[in-house]
């Protein structure tokens, strides 16, 4: 089992529509990581959290240390959050498997 | 500012050859960490280099070898390539060493391919 679970593994919505990815993680962490990697490779860092929720335009980012869960939200989607979604701990920065998020027009 | 740079973008080699893949980091930022990331896989950890000294070692053989200058850039060299080997190499550089207080910022990568 890997240390760091992801789910869904892809996941096609519509324009417009709320967007919930999950990472779920056994290990002892000091922060967790919501990274966006686009086509091509390049990954950016969107959040790194320890505790509670974090925001940033129409990304939501929450975390619960004692269920080892942590949730990725997207509040009306738009095609150009189409993308692969990567939740990490640190510890060695371990990673899930990612998610593939395809938004439609 | 620039971002974290790597070099080459792409390449391609063939078995059992050697490889160096280079990796500049952001200005000011003393940690780099090199990642392999398979095609449809998560990214893996392979190094961390702080202040020019190995801090941490994922799962990976010998074979994969790094280290880290002076002026905080790294190289890392992979030797006897394996077809296995393909990947997507990427950098990403931070302040200090991997922790809850040191945001990473990831270069664009290099594109391995071994035939």
């Amino acid at each position: 089992k890997n240390e760091v679970e992801q789910s869904p593994q892809n996941l096609t919505a519509q324009e417009g529509e709320f967007i919930t990815i999950n990472c779920s993680y056994s290990v002892g962490i000091s922060a967790l990581h919501w990274l966006q990697q686009h086509p091509g490779g390049g990954i950016v860092s969107l959040f790194m959290l320890s505790s509670g929720k974090k925001k940033h335009g129409r990304l939501i980012a929450t975390i619960n240390i004692q269920e080892k869960h942590s949730s990725l939200h997207i509040t009306a989607s738009h095609p150009r959050d189409s993308a692969v979604y990567i939740c990490a701990v640190n510890n060695d920065m371990r990673f899930g498997a990612g998610t593939r998020l395809t938004v439609k027009p | 500012d620039a971002g974290v740079t790597q070099s080459p973008t792409h390449l391609i080699k063939t078995r059992g050859q050697q490889v160096t893949l280079r990796c500049s980091p952001i200005s000011g930022h003393k940690s780099v960490s090199w990642y392999q990331q398979v095609l449809g896989q998560g990214p893996q950890f392979i190094f961390q280099y702080y202040e020019k000294e190995e801090r941490g070692r994922g799962n990976f053989p010998d074979r994969f070898s790094a280290r880290q200058f002076p002026n905080y850039s790294s190289e890392l060299n992979v030797n006897a390539l394996l077809l296995g080997d393909s990947a997507l190499y990427l950098c990403a550089s931070s302040l200090g060493r991997i922790s809850s207080y040191n945001e990473q910022f990831f270069g664009p990568g290099t594109r391995l391919t071994v035939l």
